[in-house]
This record gives structure tokens, C-alpha cells and sequence, in this order.
């Protein structure tokens, strides 16, 4: 079945405990992004990666670092977190530019 | 700048009744445009998209979205609502030449039997 993975889908941490989320896909896309769900903002992009070794920032890319080191795998980590990354986060891949994006089911992350 | 703009929060409609989610778009050059859904505790799918052609465009689960060029819109429609389409609705423009999707806030649809 074509996918996106997310891992963990809850997270609870604490401030300044480092963090990953992982992402995988199975459907060979080249394009991946990470994006954050908060109410009444909707989704904003953290980062995206047009392919493998190639990643460029989103609009809110502070406090997040990503890596693109093989085409399925696109983690998200946060090296330092603090409360106002508690969010929803997804991540999302797709085939071509006027594709539409297939979403993982989401990283409910809690930073007290 | 490219932005798109759902003005309602939320819409409620009975059950067999038509249902509109509206969305407004401002880009520069061709507007590329798309509806996903999203449901509880799921990420989130697509329904339909706009690239070009008809400006009527159908999608999954039986809705549909009108793109009208003058009044920059691409509402969603469905003609007969049904309780399982309540759900998280976000409308989205592609923007700029790495495809980025910028989305609105979400309209949350609740249908009422």
C-alpha cells in the first residue's frame, strides 16, 4: 500500500530534550516536506527536500533541522525543543510539482 | 505575495442538504489550486485540483469545486451532504517555482443528521 509513516504519532518531552520524528514513504517521490498544524493558522511549511541531499527551509524553520540522506526517509528533529513547538506535525511527499501531497496521519509532539 | 483565505471557521448544514466551503485565493500568474479533507486523528487527503481547463472540477467522495477566475474563488460543493463528510476542510495555492502548497486555516464542516 502507497504510504507516508510517521514515528512516534504522540510525544510527550521536555524542554531541551533532543528529538526525531521519523518519515518514510514507499512511493519513490522525489519532493518531501514537513509541515505544523495549529489552530486557526492551518498548515505551515517547516522544511521540504526537492531530493535526495536537498533540502531548503519553510516558512518556520526555527528550532528545526531536517536530513534527505536517502529518497523514502526524511526525519525531523528538533535539537533543543521548547513549549511553543508543541503542535501537530506531518509530513507529506509527492511525485510531481502539480501532484497532490499524500500525508503521513501525524506527530502529536508535547514539549513541557 | 500568494495567500489563500477560507473565511468561515465553520459551516453547518443538515444532512441531504447542498454544502459550500469557501475559499479565496490571491497569486500572481496561474493559480494552482486544491482541496483536501482532513478527519479525525488522520492526515490529511486530497479531494480535488485545479490546474486547468473546465472550471467545474470533480473529485472524490462525490464533491466538486467551481474555480471563477473574476471573483478569485474555488469554492467546494457537494450537492446532497451526508454526516460522514463532517470533517476538516483546507483549500490550497501552489506558490512560487518549488510547488510549496500555502494553505488556509481550515473551515470545519459539520453535517447534522
Amino acid at each position: 500500500e502507497a504510504q507516508v509513516t510517521q514515528n512516534p504519532r504522540y510525544l510527550i518531552t521536555v524542554t531541551g530534550k533532543k528529538l526525531t520524528v521519523t518519515c518514510s514513504q514507499n512511493m519513490n517521490h522525489e519532493y518531501m516536506s514537513w509541515y505544523r498544524q495549529d489552530p486557526g493558522l492551518g498548515l505551515r511549511q517547516i522544511y521540504y527536500s526537492m531530493n535526495v541531499e536537498v533540502t531548503d527551509k519553510g516558512d518556520v524553520p526555527e528550532g528545526y533541522k531536517v536530513s534527505r540522506k536517502e529518497k523514502r526517509n526524511f526525519p525531523l528533529i528538533l535539537e533543543s525543543p521548547s513549549p511553543n513547538q508543541t503542535s501537530l506535525y506531518f509530513c507529506a511527499s509527492r511525485r510531481g510539482e502539480n501532484s497532490p501531497l499524500h500525508f503521513g496521519n501525524g506527530t502529536r509532539l508535547t514539549v513541557t | 505575495a500568494q495567500s489563500v483565505a477560507q473565511p468561515e471557521d465553520q459551516v453547518n448544514v443538515a444532512e441531504g442538504n447542498p454544502l459550500t466551503v469557501k475559499c479565496t485565493y490571491s497569486v500572481s500568474g496561474n493559480p494552482y489550486l486544491f482541496w483536501y479533507v482532513q478527519y479525525p486523528n488522520r492526515g490529511l487527503q486530497f479531494l480535488l485540483k485545479y490546474i486547468t481547463g473546465d472550471n467545474l472540477v470533480k473529485g472524490s467522495y462525490g464533491f466538486e469545486a467551481e474555480f471563477n477566475k473574476s471573483q478569485t474563488s474555488f469554492h467546494l460543493k457537494k450537492p446532497s451532504a451526508l454526516v460522514s463528510d463532517s470533517a476538516l476542510y483546507f483549500c490550497a495555492v501552489r506558490a512560487g517555482n518549488t510547488g510549496k502548497l500555502i494553505f488556509g486555516q481550515g473551515t470545519t464542516l459539520q453535517v447534522k443528521p
